[in-house]
């Protein structure tokens, strides 16, 4: 079985300040790591995923996120905020050796981002 | 159409009525999920078909009725349902192998009063 910790329900930045978004998970077999974006009232759009390739993955709108596997740990990051980057961000865990996109979701973190 | 395209995007039910919430998917997936989404609570899986076969039931109560008629359609059918079950109802597809990311439609809010 598979789960994914996301610390913090809410984090709040400055426009042009650092994101850093937690995710650790916990696998009992290699993982495929995945964030997702959920903007007001949308579905979720993918941003990135870690396939066991490289271990630093480069996403949409900037995002990026590192694979750490002996911190358990896919914490996501940018640069530097925009208030557009402002909704809600799911880290999830799938494992490659079934039939379908088995994804479990962490409970999702809201970034605020201010003028 | 491109992408997952669910409908209707707002549905308001009574505990006695039944509806359809219809899913469509333009990007040759073969592999259809429903999610809910609750106010506080992570993501929930709710059902799965992988080749139009049922594979994956997540206790979901049986008021809840799937049927994915063929590879691009994904029905949920609802009928007496709870307060409780006032929700974001998410369809995604997906290839069907493992480690494969889902692609998401915007979603129904449901709203049982």
């Amino acid at each position: 079985a598979q789960s994914v910790t996301q610390l913090g329900s809410h984090v709040s930045v400055s426009e042009g300040a650092l994101v850093l978004l937690r995710c650790n998970y916990s696998s009992s077999v290699p993982p495929y790591l995945f964030w997702y974006v959920q903007y007001p009232n949308q579905g979720l759009q993918l941003l990135l995923k870690y396939t066991s390739a490289a271990t630093l993955v480069k996403g949409i709108n900037g995002f990026e996120a590192e694979f750490k596997k002996s911190e358990t740990s896919f914490h996501l990051t940018k640069p530097s905020a925009h208030m557009s980057d402002a909704a809600e961000y799911f880290c999830a865990v799938s494992v490659p050796n079934s039939g379908y996109s088995t994804l479990t979701f962490g409970k999702g973190t809201m970034l605020l981002v201010s003028p | 159409e491109t992408g997952v395209t669910q409908t209707p995007r707002h549905l308001v039910m009574g505990m006695t009525n039944k509806k359809s919430l219809k899913c469509e998917q333009h990007l040759g997936h073969n592999a259809m999920y429903w999610y809910k989404q609750s106010a506080k609570k992570p993501l929930e899986l709710m059902f799965v078909y992988s080749l139009e076969e049922r594979v994956e039931n997540n206790s979901v109560p049986s008021r809840f009725s799937p049927e994915c008629p063929n590879s691009s359609h994904l029905f949920l059918h609802l009928h007496t349902l709870q307060p409780e079950d006032s929700a974001l109802y998410l369809c995604a597809s997906s290839q069907a192998r493992g480690g494969t990311e889902a692609f998401f439609g915007q979603g129904t809010r449901l709203t049982v009063v």
